[in-house]
């Protein structure tokens, strides 16, 4: 079993509704973090957090420790969000990483 | 946007060859990371550094080896490329905080 799982692997959405991707862990973490690949593209860090909720623009992630839980939503979806979405936990530098949800988002 | 570049960002070669990929940052970042991406696979760390001249092995580290003489550069060589090494390799970089930066990537096709 993986130490990050991630849900659902693939997700399809119609442009403005509200996207959930999940992610459990099974390790001791220091932090979450939750990262964007574009088709073709880089990697970019959209959140780290260890605590509670952080919101960006329409993303908002969410980390619950006990449950070993954590959220990304996308409010208001939009073609551009399509992407490839990693759930990656890390300990002293340390960075597991999940195998992504690939999110796409139709107009 | 954080200052980490990977070079080159394509490259085909044949097997059996060396190959020499390079990261570079401007953070002053301690820790350096090499990991692989390939389909089904999430990515998979081959080597990081906590140092200059410290490093170590992750997950799949078979085949590389790497070296960091100064606190910006992080080389990875594959020391006579197979296809199997055929990937998408990110470079990362991390200080203190734990958040991590990421390079564009490096293609590499070995035919």
């Amino acid at each position: 079993k993986n130490e990050v799982e991630q849900s659902p692997q693939n997700l399809t959405a119609q442009e403005g509704e509200f996207i959930t991707i999940n992610c459990s862990y099974s390790v001791g973490i220091s932090a979450l973090h939750w990262l964007q690949q574009h088709p073709g593209g880089g990697i970019v860090s959209l959140f780290m957090l260890s605590s509670g909720k952080k919101k960006h623009g329409r993303l908002i992630a969410t980390i619950n420790i006990q449950e070993k839980h954590s959220s990304l939503h996308i409010t208001a979806s939009h073609p551009r969000d399509s992407a490839v979405y990693i759930c990656a936990v890390s300990n002293n530098n340390d960075m597991r990483f999940g195998a992504g949800t690939r999110l796409t988002v139709k107009p | 946007d954080a200052g980490i570049t990977q070079s080159p960002r394509h490259k085909v070669t044949e097997t059996g060859t060396p190959v020499t990929l390079r990261c570079h940052q401007t953070e002053n970042h301690r820790y350096m990371y090499w990991y692989r991406q390939d389909p089904g696979h999430g990515l998979r760390l081959i080597h990081y550094s906590y140092g200059v001249k410290d490093t170590d092995k992750g997950e799949v580290s078979d085949g590389y080896s790497v070296s960091r003489s100064k606190t910006e550069d992080f080389l990875l060589t594959l020391e006579s490329a197979t296809s199997s090494q055929t990937s998408v390799y990110f470079c990362a970089i991390s200080g203190n905080s734990e958040e991590a930066f990421f390079g564009q990537g490096t293609r590499l096709t070995v035919v």
